[in-house]
């Protein structure tokens, strides 16, 4: 089935450094979308990407949709104490209304 | 700003109970999906609902999931004869359209006993 590989698993930051996390697959997407969930919470939308190559940005966080729309990133820049939290990709194909999400990356920032 | 909204936040049933979690999804929104995260692992999709329909489910939506929206704002999802392996936090969704960006709600914690 179709899996995303997210990577980091896991990171452990410095306060204003900036951050970069990816997400891989061997299938082809059609939206690219990246939550952050804290413990205990639901994910929170932070960035939706809808064509391939396409740069989004939401403050300090920007992501791309991969130009072979296998893949996406998100650059966190200048992180805060409040970005700790667990940082998901998800992913829609044609044809489905689900969306498949990544193993996460679990991002703790120091002070 | 619109958001979703679930009940109960946590909700212990013991072995072969039914229980019954509850969301009200974005006014506007059409699609309301389903989703359960185990504990520590991804998010893992159940079911998509539009126009009183289910439009799609996954393996883990068995007989004895059902979904149904009871009137114009609630959207359920009923699990009959719990098993210990339901346990995980359930989350409700939902989107404008398919091709849209999906909002969850902030879940509800099944504890099955």
């Amino acid at each position: 089935g179709q899996q995303l590989n997210q990577s980091p698993q896991s990171m452990f930051i410095q306060e204003g450094e900036d951050v970069s996390m990816n997400c891989t697959s061997s299938s082809i997407f059609n939206t690219w979308l990246w939550y952050k969930q804290d413990p205990g919470e639901g994910p929170v939308l932070l960035i939706a990407l809808y064509k391939a190559g396409e740069l989004t940005s939401n403050g300090r966080l920007t992501a791309q949709f991969g130009i072979t729309r296998k893949d996406s990133f998100l650059n966190i820049s200048a992180s805060i104490p409040s970005d700790v939290g667990i940082y998901f990709c998800a992913a829609r194909g044609s044809g489905t209304y689900k969306y498949i999400f990544g193993t996460g990356t679990r991002l703790k920032v120091l002070a | 700003e619109p958001e979703v909204t679930q009940t109960p936040s946590h909700q212990v049933t013991q072995m072969g109970q039914e229980v019954i979690l509850r969301c009200v999804p974005i006014s506007n929104h059409l699609y309301f999906y389903w989703y359960r995260q185990i504990l520590g692992q991804k998010v893992e999709f159940l079911v998509s609902f539009y126009n009183n329909e289910i439009s799609e489910k996954s393996e883990i939506f068995d007989d004895r999931f059902s979904v149904e929206r009871p009137d114009g704002s609630n959207f359920t999802l009923k699990i009959r004869s719990t098993k210990l392996e339901d346990s995980a936090m359930y989350f409700c969704a939902s989107s404008e359209d398919t091709v849209y960006e999906q909002y969850f709600g902030p879940g509800t914690r099944l504890t099955v006993t």
